[in-house]
């Protein structure tokens, strides 16, 4: 069936580093892919989204890659700082159908 | 969060009881869901409706139930056949059309004692 798969499930950097998070989907019709931030006790918050027609999209500090033959992209998180520490999730979507697959998070801890 | 309301924040339960998780929202969106959250885990889907008056099940709706009788809400029944319902839960909207943006709420942690 469907599935996304997040990497690494955990990751510390330094303050200032960047950080980068990747998912691998397996439906070649997936053409959505959302990144959410969750920080402890509350609900996700989305940072950046990217459609299949587009290889990167930049938001200040926070960049997605799409690489749609090999199925995979990645949030990049850059000069990171102590408040970027949350656990984030990655998600694919066909437009077509109502159902998005959420990877399992990666928790980032930016160490000051 | 904003513009979606999800109440309680806790929720505690005795095993045999059913419970209802309020989710609320002001978007004026068409479609909500309802996710269940456990540690290391991705979000599961439990139930999705489109348009008032209609639902579906999602991958884990046994022991679960819903209603969508206004536009603005989206209640969850856990019912007593629901043997592990200790999670968050997490309820989300999507504008229909051409956006496929998703918006959660700020969840409710259930636990059973």
């Amino acid at each position: 069936g469907e599935n996304v798969e997040q990497h690494p499930s955990t990751l510390s950097v330094q303050e200032g580093d960047s950080a980068v998070i990747k998912c691998t989907y397996s439906d070649s019709a997936s053409n959505y892919f959302p990144w959410y931030k969750q920080e402890l006790g509350k609900g996700p918050q989305l940072i950046i989204d990217i459609r299949s027609n587009v290889g990167e999209k930049k938001d200040q500090r926070i960049a997605v890659t799409l690489n749609k033959t090999a199925k995979h992209f990645s949030l990049h998180i850059t000069e990171t700082q102590p408040e970027d520490s949350a656990v984030y999730f990655c998600a694919a979507k066909d437009s077509g159908t109502y159902k998005y697959i959420f990877g399992t998070g990666t928790r980032l801890k930016v160490l000051a | 969060d904003g513009g979606i309301t999800q109440s309680p924040k806790y929720l505690f339960r005795k095993e045999g009881q059913n419970v209802t998780l309020s989710c609320e929202q002001n978007l004026n969106h068409d479609a909500m869901y309802w996710y269940r959250q456990d540690p290391g885990q991705g979000l599961r889907l439990i139930y999705y409706s489109q348009i008032v008056n209609d639902f579906q099940k999602g991958d884990i709706a046994e022991g679960y139930s819903v209603s969508r009788e206004k536009k603005e809400s989206f209640p969850l029944t856990v019912t007593s056949a629901q043997k592990n319902p200790t999670a968050f839960y997490l309820c989300a909207t999507q504008l229909a059309g051409s956006t496929d943006t998703q918006y959660f709420g700020p969840g409710t942690r259930l636990t059973v004692l």
